[in-house]
């Protein structure tokens, strides 16, 4: 079974607007973590935000904020006032607490285009 | 200088080749792994590496053999290949293997082509 969930393979944005970005996860482990990554054309896969099972608060780093809704099992990414440079592939990932899981389970990405 | 250092960003090879990827951290971690990432599919998991002991072999076909030599180089070694292997592979290091919070740094990835 797919442990995380991305259904939007593709979005456009506006520059200076904000986007969300869904993902919802599947887990009967009570604790865990949630990160997202962002992938540009060059490949590399770049750490942004991550939010802890047990945070009581949404996590936020800089323009990205993370909006957990836990019992929905779901962390989306919103990214605000969009940049250009915000063009890309953008990973949800989850990393499950079962003893020695060294796991990180990927979603299959969404797609970012921002538009001038 | 990035964090984790992937060679050779591109790659073609033949089905009989024999090749190796190179990766290479410089963040002190004790945790590297390979991933392979695929068109229009989720990232896998094919190796974990911690303290250059294998933890993880996330049932990989025998063409592709890791090599941690030490805790700051990864390789896969790649032989008898077929197309569907096509892919980027990357690499990827964490503080430790375990624990919740620790996220992975990326290199740039290897695109690898089998012709």
């Amino acid at each position: 079974a797919q442990k995380i969930t991305q259904t939007q393979p593709g979005m456009f944005v506006q520059e200076k607007e904000a986007v969300t970005l869904d993902c919802t996860y599947d887990t009967s482990d009570p604790s865990y973590g949630l990160f997202w990554y962002k992938q540009p054309s060059s490949g590399e896969m770049i750490f942004l935000i991550y939010q802890g099972s047990y945070d009581q608060q949404n996590a936020t780093e800089g323009r990205y904020s993370l909006n957990f809704q836990k019992a929905r099992k779901s962390a989306n990414l919103v990214i605000s006032a969009s940049q250009l440079g915000d063009s890309a592939m953008y990973f949800c990932a989850m990393r499950e607490n079962r003893g020695n899981d060294y796991k990180l389970s990927f979603g299959a990405g969404t797609t970012v285009t921002v538009r001038a | 200088e990035t964090g984790v250092t992937q060679t050779p960003r591109h790659l073609v090879m033949g089905m009989t080749n024999k090749k190796s990827l190179k990766c290479e951290q410089h963040l002190g971690h004790n945790a590297m792994y390979w991933y392979k990432q695929s068109a229009k599919k989720p990232l896998e998991l094919m190796f974990v590496y911690s303290l250059e002991e294998r933890v993880e072999n996330n049932s990989v076909p025998s063409r592709f053999s890791p090599e941690c030599p030490n805790s700051s180089h990864l390789f896969l070694h790649l032989h008898t290949l077929q197309p569907e292997d096509s892919a980027l592979y990357l690499c990827a290091s964490s503080p430790e293997a375990s624990g919740l919070t620790g996220e992975l740094f990326f290199g740039e990835g290897s695109r690898l082509t089998v012709l």
